[in-house]
Order: C-alpha cells, then structure tokens, then sequence
C-alpha cells in the first residue's frame, strides 16, 4: 500500500513565477490537509480539503493561494507570483474517511521544498 | 484560538535514560492526541494515538493523557541515539482537524 505521495520532491521558482505542489492521498483516504513548515519552526496548517470540497482554509493567506482536491486526480496546492518567503517545506497529509483506530491520525508525504530565488 | 504547547528544547538525555515530552492543549473539547517524530529534513511519521485517560504503552513509548488537567506526554524508555529528533503533539479538536505543537527537540548522548 505506498503511502502519500509528492511531487515534485524540490522546486525551484524565481519570484513572480507559479508554484503547483500535488499531493497523492494513499489509497482509501478521503481527507487531505496542507501544511507549511519554515525551517527550524513548527508545522502550520494551511486548508483541508475533502474530495472536490475545501472544508477549511483557515490557514491559507487571502491572496496567491489556493488549493484543490478534484474527483479525479491529485490534490493541488498553487502559489501564484510566487516571493522569497514563500520559501518553505510544504507537507501533504491524508487519513481515511472512516477509521477504527480514532479520528484525526494523519499520515504525512515526504514534502516539497520550494525555493523562491 | 486552540492551541497545543510544547517546550522547544532541545531535551538532552543520556542514553538508556528515559526521555519526558510534554504538551498541553487550550481546547477542552479536543478528544484524540497524537505524537509525531520528526527527523531534521524529513516528513513527520506518527509514532502514538490516545484517546482515553491514562496510559497507553507501545513497546519503548508510552503515552499519558489527563484531560482534566489538558496534559499529554510521551515518555521514552531506553533512549537511543536514534531518537534524537524534533516530537510534534497534536490534538483532534473535530471535523478531523488537527492542531500541532512547535515541537520538542530531543537529543539522546551517546
């Protein structure tokens, strides 16, 4: 069963450029969330998104940030006219629909680290 | 706002020694908790759930949580070089959202 999978691993943009991160829940997962992490700091939520629903976008910025997760295909995260503090680590996690074991266990994808040059 | 605190660190230990992790959580009504390890570069990977009060032992790992007091922590027995890493605590406050802490810096000396 492969587990979340991200592309690209690293992306390089100079400022001004566009950004898409996709992200592939593992198989059976519904529920996809996006985080950001600068170095040496802590994971922050971005949104959460359900199949062709965002249900919270608390922690996405107002502007050049959006994300979709649709019927078919990966979930993307698009940063539009990228700057050099978007430079980050950016996680996907995904959990199931439905699970026995509790509710909100979220299993991470390796990430992608953005460098805004 | 909820919020999961922890203590940055760095934590160091001997190793062999047990490793203490706190967390506490603003949101009372957060009812699961979770421990994630974080190696320097790398993604978090979950290395403990709870849900109830208590205890719960998984091998060197153990997991506390008092919700009275809205206090989670992972004790670590046995500690290892290869625990040397940031641990995240999460806490499920509904509709599956999850809020991280900042992380606790763990260092085991050989």
């Amino acid at each position: 069963n492969a587990g979340v999978m991200q592309n690209p691993r690293h992306l390089v943009r100079r400022r001004g450029q566009e950004a898409r991160l996709r992200c592939s829940p593992m198989k059976g997962h519904s529920h996809v969330y996006w985080y950001r992490q600068l170095p040496e700091e802590g994971l922050k939520f971005m949104v959460y998104l359900q199949k062709e629903n965002i249900i919270d976008e608390s922690g996405m910025p107002k502007e050049r940030f959006s994300a979709e997760f649709p019927k078919e295909g990966p979930s993307i995260l698009r940063i539009q006219q990228v700057v050099r503090g978007d430079s980050a680590a950016y996680f996907c996690a995904s959990s199931p629909q439905e699970t026995s074991s509790g509710d909100g266990e979220q299993f991470f994808g390796p990430g992608t680290r953005l460098t805004v040059l | 706002q909820k919020e999961v605190e922890q203590n940055s660190g760095p934590l160091s230990v001997p190793e062999g020694a047990i490793a203490s992790l706190n967390c506490t959580y603003s949101d009372r009504g957060s009812q699961s908790f979770f421990w994630y390890r974080q190696y320097s570069g790398k993604s978090p990977e979950l290395i403990m759930s709870i849900y109830s009060n208590g205890d719960k032992e998984d091998g060197r790992f153990t997991a506390q949580l008092n919700k009275a007091s809205q206090y989670v922590s992972l004790l670590i027995r046995d500690s290892q070089p290869s625990d040397s890493a940031t641990y995240l605590c999460a806490g499920e406050g509904g509709y599956q959202k999850v809020t991280f802490g900042t992380g606790t810096k763990l260092q085991v000396i050989p």
